[in-house]
């Protein structure tokens, strides 16, 4: 079965950092772009940015550039969106999703609060 | 930055009626447009890429049509389990973006 599976919810406080992981499995991971797509509470969903395994090429919105680092470890069949500072804005769900014709397979989505 | 405006915000329909959902971008994106459906707490969902291709395992009654920038989602007739939020979304031009969302909710 091709899926995504996210790391769980997380609860930070501001200023901190925190890196949550996308693992892809049932299909080749290197040769698809992972897409990374935040959905505030009660709002829609926005495209953050992408990256391509196999060379770790990513991409930026630049609504989210220099905020947000996407990383990946093909060895490992993970993507990862990792934040340097956490700030109360952060709060969201986070969906990883992989890039074929479109976003045909999502991530569970990761819940993000932050919380003083 | 292309922007993709949908209409209407919220679309109040009754089981068995049919829906048209509307989405429009500032510039031409081609056929490179896809829809997703997204129900309460749930993940999004694709139902249609390339403008008209139906994704996998996704009813006929859901049909996507346009190109350019004017592109139309239509349930032909709406089941209980399609009141959801659509979105539309590009992938012509970087960065991908996504449209506000239709809410079709139960009339």
């Amino acid at each position: 079965e091709v899926q995504l599976v996210q790391s769980g919810a997380e609860v930070k406080k501001p200023g901190e950092s925190l890196k949550i992981s996308c693992k892809g499995s049932g299909y080749t991971f290197d040769s698809y772009w992972i897409a990374w797509v935040r959905q505030m509470p009660g709002k829609g969903l926005e495209w953050m940015g992408m990256i391509y395994p196999a060379d770790s090429d990513a991409r930026y919105s630049p609504s989210f550039q220099g905020h947000v680092i996407i990383s990946a470890d093909k060895s490992i069949s993970t993507a990862y969106l990792q934040w340097s500072s956490l700030r109360a804005s952060d709060i969201a769900m986070y969906y990883c999703a992989r890039q074929d014709d479109a976003f045909d397979i999502w991530g569970q989505g990761t819940m993000v609060t932050v919380s003083s | 930055e292309i922007v993709l405006t949908q209409s209407p915000a919220t679309l109040s329909l009754s089981p068995g009626e049919r829906a048209t959902l509307s989405c429009r971008a500032s510039q031409s994106v081609g056929h490179y447009l896809a829809w997703y459906q997204q129900k309460p707490g749930q993940t999004p969902r694709l139902l249609i890429y390339d403008a008209s291709n139906r994704a996998t395992g996704i009813p006929a009654r859901f049909s996507g049509s346009g190109s350019g920038t004017d592109f139309t989602l239509t349930i032909s007739s709406l089941q209980p389990e399609d009141f959801a939020v659509y979105y539309c979304q590009q992938r012509s031009s970087w960065p991908g973006t996504f449209g506000p969302g239709t809410k079709v909710d139960i009339k």
